[in-house]
């Protein structure tokens, strides 16, 4: 069958540069936001998440920035690693929900 | 801690046939979800359980039934299959505890329906 990957947008990047993945929001009432990487084959795993009192959070080699005002949504990895290669989805919970709203990821692509 | 557990793996259907999908977790979690993942369309909600006793529908519930069985179990059900079910089926769990909305996925099961 089809891989997870078909058709997505795709990021191909060199190991060891920085990475930046992005993803457009539709929902001005989201209040929280938060990125998952998945690896082929397996789920989803939580990377990290930002709530929208705030612009910009940092985890280890991976910052989330998050630009209200064109509802718009970053993810920066530096030093990109070949294990860093997936998709990454970005998704949001708008105001009074409790469900997430997920996009359709992009393909990142790391060269050794 | 096996975390989030689905069954089968992977499975093939002719179409009208039924089958239940498996997800147990063991973090003691209070919501439960199922999500499908088909090709360029993200991870798409079908039905979750915000506590055991309670199930609501998600994005796209036609065509499946849930059971929460329990704290740790929630079930997803498929009672005449169709080709357009044909997907990846994904089940998560989340606590919500300061502020943090995290769902936790199992491994998925590979749906064919022929």
């Amino acid at each position: 069958g089809e891989s997870v990957g078909l058709h997505l947008p795709t990021l191909s990047v060199q190991e060891g540069d920085n990475s930046i993945i992005n993803c457009a929001y539709s929902n001005s009432a989201s209040d929280y936001f938060i990125w998952y990487k998945q690896e082929s084959g397996k789920g989803p795993q939580f990377i990290i998440d930002i709530r929208s009192n705030m612009d910009k959070r940092q985890g280890q080699r991976v910052t989330v920035l998050l630009n209200k005002t064109v509802k718009h949504l970053s993810l920066q990895i530096a030093a990109t690693q070949p294990g860093d290669s997936a998709v990454y989805f970005c998704a949001e919970i708008p105001s009074g929900y409790s469900t997430l709203t997920f996009g359709k990821g992009t393909m990142l692509l790391v060269s050794p | 801690n096996a975390g989030v557990t689905q069954t089968p793996k992977f499975q093939v259907l002719k179409t009208g046939q039924s089958m239940t999908l498996q997800c147990a977790q063991d973090m003691n979690h209070n919501s439960m979800y199922w999500y499908r993942q088909d090709p360029g369309m993200g991870l798409r909600l079908i039905y979750y359980s915000a506590s055991e006793g309670t199930t609501d529908k998600g994005e796209v519930p036609n065509g499946y039934n849930v059971s929460r069985l329990n704290k740790r179990e929630f079930s997803l059900r498929l009672e005449s299959a169709a080709p357009s079910q044909t997907s990846v089926y994904f089940c998560a769990s989340s606590e919500r505890t300061g502020g943090s909305y995290e769902q936790y996925f199992g491994p998925g099961t590979r749906l064919t329906v022929t």
